[in-house]
């Protein structure tokens, strides 16, 4: 699986946008970049996931470089509860599997 | 609502001791999957059964079986375990392909004395 490359760690003040940043230099054509979050305590939960173009949900946004070497998680207004574990995560078009990195801690101060 | 279920929610054991960690899906989809999350780390993969009666291992399989007899379950059986395994374990489940979200359940938090 192509690796992704996240900061250890970020921090936000409540009711901020917040900007998460991934790299994956070595992506293929068709692998999709997907993020997780992982509240404490608690197992991971889908955020988003996208293949060329931006993607909005109602949870996040999902910024895609044109060259998809690059991505962006975009929280548009970081609430204390959404501080937690955030991973980027290629997956193969073909693949059921995901590829845990160590992710980045995301510390939302009130 | 993951519609997805761990059991035991806790567990201490000793070395040696066999071990089965269970895992429910009411969802009826293809894929569960086990994962192992040590503290402070991100989660590694385990087995995982794409439907019943076929099986695959993970990036960290040694020491760990599986079966899946049925769809809906996914037990994780530690046949000798080692202190090396203190871990918590989380089961996941999914429709397949690389589009579909994995749905994960609350984990189970295993201590090997």
């Amino acid at each position: 699986d192509a690796k992704t490359t996240q900061p250890n760690s970020m921090e936000s003040n409540e009711e901020e946008p917040v900007h998460l940043p991934c790299n994956h230099s070595t992506i293929s054509g068709t692998d999709y970049i997907h993020w997780y979050r992982q509240l404490p305590s608690q197992g991971p939960e889908y955020v988003i996931h996208g293949l060329t173009s931006n993607v909005n949900n109602r949870m996040a946004s999902l910024a895609i470089a044109e060259d998809r070497k690059s991505s962006t998680l975009i929280l548009h207004r970081a609430t204390l509860r959404d501080a937690a574990v955030y991973y980027c995560i290629l997956r193969e078009t073909s693949g059921s599997r995901l590829t845990f990195g160590e992710g980045t801690q995301l510390t939302v101060n009130p | 609502d993951a519609g997805i279920t761990q059991s035991p929610r806790y567990k201490i054991t000793e070395t040696g001791r066999q071990v089965t960690l269970m895992c429910h899906q009411t969802w009826s989809h293809s894929y569960m999957f086990w994962y192992r999350q040590d503290l402070g780390h991100g989660l590694r993969l385990i087995y995982y059964s794409a439907a019943a009666d076929i099986t695959d291992k993970g990036e960290v399989p040694d020491g760990y079986v599986v079966s899946r007899s049925k769809t809906e379950n996914f037990p994780l059986t530690l046949e000798s375990a080692t202190r090396s395994q203190t871990s918590v374990y989380f089961c996941a489940q999914s429709a397949g392909g690389a589009y579909n979200e994995q749905f994960f359940g609350p984990g189970t938090r295993l201590t090997v004395l």
